[in-house]
């Protein structure tokens, strides 16, 4: 596939203690984004990067912050983390040739916030 | 305003019958790309079609096909003699360019559960 890895794969935390979620792709992909995936809603998205140092909001951004100081590296950071961000976070790339454009998912991770 | 409504939320069937799951979305753009994922119980996000906003061919594959309709917004997914194994969470998603990026906005997905 597009050769993305998320980490954790699953993580508890407390109120209040900051986290953060690892994207990582080998492939050099441009385009990088952040969803939550919260039963009824569907897939959300956070934070999206369109190259190095080069981010924007998406839907549900407050409460998450984000960094993408490497191509292949894709940071989202809960500073503090709230009860209502326990959910599952995917991450995806975004993949386009020959004008065609397709949309990989990582396997998600899991957090949970007591 | 939801740019993706998938209008159901559960479809329960019995095998071999067909299903079909319906997407509707909503664009000012005349270029975009929709798409079909689903997400069986073990919970990865599997690619299934992507389709952009030129072509309007239907297509088949296997037991699966897609009818996209301009006319209608639509871009609604069928199984037919469904099977265990497709029971899942479909989503639809529509990417529309921003900025010079192309954003995925997803529906909020149908439960299919077929029994055996």
């Amino acid at each position: 596939d597009a050769g993305i890895t998320q980490s954790p794969r699953h993580k508890v935390t407390e109120t209040g203690t900051p986290v953060t979620l690892r994207c990582h792709q080998t492939e050099n992909h441009r385009y990088m984004y952040w969803y939550r995936q919260d039963p009824g809603h569907g897939l959300r998205l956070i934070h999206y990067s369109y190259g190095v140092k080069d981010t924007d909001k998406g839907e549900v951004s407050d409460g998450y912050s984000v960094s993408r100081s490497k191509t292949e590296d894709f940071l989202l950071t809960l500073e503090s983390a709230t009860s209502s961000q326990t959910s599952v976070y995917f991450c995806a790339i975004s993949e386009s040739r020959g004008g065609d454009e397709k949309l990989f998912f990582g396997s998600g991770t899991q957090l949970s916030v007591l | 305003a939801q740019k993706v409504t998938q209008a159901q939320t559960e479809i329960s069937v019995v095998e071999k019958e067909d299903v079909t799951l319906d997407c509707v979305y909503e664009t000012r753009d005349t270029t975009y790309y929709l798409f079909w994922y689903k997400q069986p119980p073990s919970g990865e996000l599997v690619f299934l079609i992507r389709r952009n906003s030129f072509d309007e061919q239907n297509e088949i594959s296997g037991r699966y096909s897609w009818n996209f309709q301009k006319s209608t917004s639509s871009f609604n997914f069928t199984i037919t003699a469904s099977q265990v194994v497709d029971s899942a969470v479909y989503f639809c998603a529509l990417s529309e360019p921003s900025g010079g990026s192309y954003i995925p906005t997803f529906g909020r997905g149908t439960s299919l559960i077929v029994h055996p």
